[in-house]
């Protein structure tokens, strides 16, 4: 089983639609949980973090559920700017400081 | 511009050559991680440093592979005897615990080195 697995689409939405990514991860002892963004040919930058009790940013609404070793990122309202690949990223095997990335899930917001 | 930088941005070489990025972190950050990505991939951790010491080691890093932080600022990875294997993207970030709140595992990326092995 791969430690981080996502879906990697592509998604494709209207604008203005609402989109749920999905990602599981093998690992049960990890600690730490992101969500990244990475626009095409660009480095990775951190959308949000994940905690336990879920949290919210403007359109964007993570959650964790560390019993089923799954984490979610839906977006509302989509726009053509969040056209991009968002990777789930939990702290790694090797240790908790590192980082281990899935492969991303592609959405593209069309308009 | 204080984010992370990598240099060169672009690099094409031959089978069997050598090369060496540099990476410069955020100026108060003590961790600096190195990664590669190739296509259709999310970025595959390497190594880290926190200050001059290198902590952790990937699997992936095989012997033709060496990083160093010497003065626990700017780092280098080199690839010897490169190998077409070896063309991807090779990310640098880093990271701080300096203020409260905040945590190592919130990383900042560079712009990476884009690696052709021809």
């Amino acid at each position: 089983r791969k430690e981080v697995e996502q879906d990697p689409g592509p998604f494709n939405v209207p604008e203005g639609a609402t989109v749920a990514f999905n990602c599981t991860y093998s690992n049960s002892a990890s600690q730490s949980f992101f969500w990244y963004r990475q626009d095409c040919r660009k480095e990775p930058k951190l959308l949000m973090s994940v905690y336990s009790s879920g949290n919210e940013d403007g359109r964007f609404t993570a959650q964790l559920n560390r019993a089923s070793q799954y984490i979610s990122l839906l977006i509302r309202d989509s726009k053509l700017s969040d056209s991009a690949t968002y990777l789930c990223v939990v702290n790694g095997d090797s240790g908790y400081s590192t980082l281990t990335f899935g492969k991303g899930t592609m959405l593209l917001v069309s308009p | 511009d204080t984010g992370v930088s990598q240099d060169p941005r672009h690099k094409i070489t031959k089978r069997g050559q050598n090369v060496t990025f540099r990476c410069d972190p955020i100026s108060e950050h003590n961790r600096l991680y190195w990664y590669r990505q190739t296509l259709g991939q999310g970025p595959e951790f390497l190594t880290y440093f926190q200050n001059e010491a290198q902590l952790e080691k990937s699997r992936l890093l095989s012997d033709r592979f060496s990083a160093e932080r010497p003065k626990g600022s700017f780092s280098t990875l080199e690839i010897q005897r490169t190998e077409q294997g070896d063309s991807a993207m090779y990310l640098c970030a880093s990271s701080s615990k300096s203020y409260a709140g905040s945590s190592y595992n919130e990383q900042f990326f560079g712009p990476g080195t884009r690696l052709t092995v021809l």
